[in-house]
């Protein structure tokens, strides 16, 4: 089973509010990763977690907070976000051995941001 | 300079042909992974097939094979028998450097895949 979830599908939210994004994989994934896709356009990493520690942070804006539960879950809390931000952010998990590297994503959440 | 280079923006494919999407990469390590993964309007990255830098074989999933010529830097997906639900946004990706728990992907600007009946 290579499925990753995310939650919520949708998402709209004001430049004030706070909104959090949430990924969950059953693989024993020991690697997750946060990535941003604007649209026609390749995705862009942004945070990545290796034994539930923040091991990548690609100089994203601190307006945007990854978060590390344990080693299935992943969050991505929103505060203060611009209009510019919004964007498909989909979440993806992977393996920590060499030969199972593969990256399985999830469906993502489609951020839309007035 | 580009690490991954998609030449063809969209192709067209009639139903039941093979097509191929091309991609070429640019690294100066000797260990690197190669992957392809295809995106519905859906929006999710499903993975196809990977090519280790080292694999001395084409890999192959299915319908889907990759044309690797590591001397040309070129790894091209082919897709046999194409079919309707083939239509999507094709993403070929990089790994540079030895596999390991945090793998950064560099990915092409894609290939807008139509399948027509």
């Amino acid at each position: 089973d290579t499925e990753v979830t995310q939650t919520p599908k949708h998402l709209v939210m004001g430049m004030t509010n706070k909104k959090s994004l949430k990924c969950e994989q059953h693989m024993g994934h020991r690697a997750m990763y946060w990535y941003k896709q604007k649209a026609k356009k390749p995705p862009e990493l942004m945070f990545v977690y290796s034994y539930e520690k923040l091991s990548i942070n690609e100089s994203v804006p601190s307006r945007f907070s990854p978060e590390c539960p344990n080693s299935s879950l992943l969050n991505l809390h929103l505060h203060a976000l611009q209009p510019e931000d919004s964007a498909l952010y989909l979440c993806a998990s992977s393996q920590d051995v060499p030969l199972l590297e593969t990256q399985y994503f999830g469906p993502g959440t489609r951020l839309l941001v007035l | 300079a580009q690490k991954i280079t998609q030449t063809q923006p969209g192709m067209f494919v009639q139903e039941k042909e093979a097509v191929t999407l091309d991609c070429t990469y640019d690294t100066s390590d000797p260990s690197y992974g190669l992957f392809w993964y295809k995106q519905p309007s859906s929006g999710e990255m499903i993975f196809l097939i990977y090519q280790g830098s080292y694999d001395q074989q084409n890999a192959t999933e299915g319908r889907y094979s990759l044309n690797f010529q590591k001397a040309r830097k070129s790894a091209n997906l082919v897709i046999s028998a194409s079919q309707l639900g083939d239509s999507a946004m094709y993403f070929c990706a990089m790994r540079e450097g030895e596999a390991g728990a945090t793998n950064k992907l560099i990915f092409g600007t894609g290939t807008l895949l139509a399948v027509q009946p």
